[in-house]
């Protein structure tokens, strides 16, 4: 089993949709999570961090249940430029933190 | 400001040859990542640094790869004997480590192809 799951999608949506990707994590160690951002033959950046008790910036909303184990990111309005692969991300306790990065869920978003 | 900077950006050889692949982190950074991304396995850790002292390379494939950070301003990858299962985007990222989390930036990669 994969440490970090994702749906790889495609999700196909129109301009103004809102979309969520979920994201599963079979560590109950895990420590921190975050969500990062890559475009395509780009490199990946960070989008945001995730809170146990959610967070929102702008039109993302990030949220984490540990008894799940699941986390996910919702995205308001999309625009065009949120086309885009997301990537989720987990670290483990112990030492200094390694990212485990899901596969990603690649989004397109059409006029 | 500067940020990670890899070369080269692309990498064609042949199966058998030996490849370097070089990487500038953020000046004061002091982790330094290397990372390998294929369609089929995702985004990986291969090894880290720490005041350029490598910590943890349980993510090296195997003995083809080492890595070393000679100075806190460089590393290289070295891939020797190449082979065709090696072609992927390699990532070099950087971050100052504060305790906890902190935001790694990635460079642009190089993209290998072994023929």
């Amino acid at each position: 089993r994969k440490e970090v799951e994702q749906d790889p999608g495609p999700f196909n949506v129109p301009e103004g949709a809102t979309v969520a990707f979920n994201c599963t994590y079979s560590n109950s160690a895990s420590q921190s999570f975050f969500w990062y951002r890559q475009d395509c033959r780009k490199e990946p950046k960070l989008l945001m961090s995730v809170y146990s008790s959610g967070n929102e910036d702008g039109r993302f909303t990030a949220q984490l249940n540990r008894a799940s184990q699941y986390i996910s990111l919702l995205i308001r309005d999309s625009k065009l430029s949120d086309s885009a692969t997301y990537l989720c991300v987990v670290t483990l306790s112990g030492g200094y933190n390694k990212l485990i990065f899901g596969a990603g869920t690649r989004l397109a978003v059409h006029p | 400001d500067a940020g990670v900077i890899q070369s080269p950006r692309h990498e064609v050889t042949e199966m058998g040859q030996e490849v370097t692949l070089r990487c500038k982190p953020i000046s004061g950074h002091d982790y330094l990542f290397w990372y390998r991304q294929t369609m089929m396995r995702g985004l990986e850790l291969l090894i880290y640094f720490n005041n350029n002292v490598p910590i943890d390379d349980s993510g090296m494939p195997e003995d083809r790869f080492s890595a070393k950070m000679p100075n806190a301003s460089f590393s290289t990858l070295k891939i020797q004997p190449s082979e065709p299962r090696d072609s992927a985007v390699y990532f070099c990222a950087s971050t100052l480590g504060q305790g906890g989390f902190s935001e790694q930036f990635f460079g642009p990669g190089t993209r290998l192809t072994v023929l």
